[in-house]
């Protein structure tokens, strides 16, 4: 079985700041990796992914995530945060066997104040 | 990038009546779609899968014979809720995948019951 946790309900940083949304996993293969945003009532829109390489990915509008093996951690990161990047964060998993669907993380509410 | 639309994108029906959401792969053949639900403020729990041509395997504790999934061609699964109740009220989102590990999303169907 997969599991992702997502710890903080939700996150606060002040605009400018750095930001870092929290991701651990458990798969019984290798770990496919993933990160969206939801804003609201909205579909899901994709952040990036760790697939296989670099353990440090770079992502859309500014993102990245740092793959860590030891600790399977998978933590969402970005250097300086924008108000518009206020929404639900969600981190996801599969593994590299035949099934395919994601397993989510409950989600983390990120907060931008101006 | 790969597109999923979904039809209806809100619906609202009544008690006992059977409502049907379309997602459609636009411009890649989806050999696999999964279809999630969403509760306010939780994350997305995976209903069923379904592959072209065969049955949709659904999770445990989703009703086969409530949530009726058909995924007759390549770009195009349907989910129908019928005998539609009140709970049954949610956001639905599908999502498509081809032959890579890529999941594309759907922007969502809000279904309100009443």
């Amino acid at each position: 079985a997969q599991s992702v946790a997502q710890p903080e309900d939700q996150v606060n940083v002040a605009e400018g700041n750095p930001l870092t949304v929290k991701c651990t996993y458990s798969v019984s293969g290798n770990p496919y990796l993933f990160w969206y945003v939801q804003y609201p009532n909205r579909g899901l829109q994709f952040l990036l992914k760790y697939i296989t390489g670099d353990n440090l990915v770079k992502g859309s509008y500014g993102f990245e995530a740092e793959f860590n093996k030891s600790q399977t951690s998978f933590h969402l990161k970005k250097p300086s945060a924008l108000v518009s990047d206020s929404a639900l964060y969600f981190c996801a998993v599969r593994d590299d066997t035949g099934r395919r669907a994601l397993t989510f993380g409950s989600g983390t509410r990120l907060q931008v104040q101006p | 990038g790969a597109v999923v639309s979904q039809h209806p994108s809100r619906v609202i029906c009544k008690s006992g009546t059977s409502v049907k959401i379309e997602c459609r792969s636009l411009d890649f053949q989806a050999t696999t779609m999964f279809w999630y639900r969403q509760f306010p403020k939780q994350s997305l729990m995976l209903m069923a899968t379904s592959n072209e041509g065969s049955k949709a395997t659904y999770e445990q504790g989703v009703e086969k014979d409530k949530f009726l999934i058909n995924h007759a061609s390549l770009t195009l699964s349907t989910l129908t809720v019928t005998s539609a109740h009140p709970e049954d009220s949610s956001f639905y989102i599908c999502s498509a995948s081809g032959e890579s590990y890529e999941q594309y999303f759907g922007p969502g169907t809000r279904l309100t019951v009443t």
